[in-house]
């Protein structure tokens, strides 16, 4: 079945550094969705990219979806401790809405 | 903003008896909602699909006899975990998409099987 990977699994920055995770399915993805869940929380959406090479900005949040639609980068600039959470990207591939969750990056930021 | 409530958001039962889930679309009407479980520090893991007033589509590998859904309307989903067992502690999530296709999770429920 699809799998969808993601790195690194934990990532400790100190506030201010950037941060980088990186998503990659085993098969081709008709859009890729980026969520983040804070410790306790449920998953709150993030974006959704649905072109091949597209790049969209969301303030220091940047989101690419790779040109074969099979793996996506979420960076986060200079991060602040608000930023800390579980970042998971979530593909659709096959219709039906269904979504199958990358494995998560954990993110924690130190002062 | 599309919300989606679910209750209980804790639970604690014991082991044997049925718990069960209530997922609502609070302003709007879904289509479809998903089912997800989470265990701790683990990503979500989706069960089944519902549609409202037909039968569940489950994951490989989920029990459907275990993990009755019920999706009785266009706002509301039920998931009834049937005789639980500790291994069943878990976070359930739901997820409920409208016309636009995104999906709108719920809040969750924390579920303990003592």
């Amino acid at each position: 079945g699809q799998q969808v990977m993601q790195i690194p699994q934990y990532q400790h920055v100190q506030e201010g550094e950037d941060f980088t995770t990186y998503c990659n399915s085993s098969t081709t993805l008709s859009n890729i969705q980026w969520y983040k869940q804070r410790p306790g929380g449920h998953p709150v959406f993030l974006i959704q990219l649905v072109k091949s090479g597209e790049v969209k900005k969301q303030k220091r949040l940047t989101f690419q979806f790779g040109e074969a639609k099979k793996n996506s980068s979420l960076h986060i600039t200079a991060t602040q401790t608000t930023d800390v959470g579980t970042y998971f990207c979530a593909g659709e591939a096959g219709g039906g809405n269904k979504l199958t969750f990358g494995t998560g990056t954990q993110l924690k930021v130190e002062l | 903003g599309a919300v989606v409530s679910q209750h209980p958001s804790r639970v604690i039962c014991k082991s044997g008896t049925s718990v069960k889930i209530e997922c609502r679309s609070l302003d709007f009407q879904a289509t479809t909602m998903f089912w997800y479980r989470q265990f701790p520090k683990q990503s979500l893991m989706l069960m089944a699909t519902s549609n409202e007033g037909s039968k569940a589509t489950y994951e490989q590998g989920v029990e459907k006899d275990k993990f009755l859904i019920n999706h009785a309307s266009l706002t509301l989903s039920t998931l009834t975990v049937t005789s639980a067992h500790p291994e069943d502690s878990s976070f359930y999530i739901c997820s409920a998409t409208g016309l636009l296709d995104t999906q709108y999770f719920g809040p969750g429920t924390r579920l303990t099987v003592l």
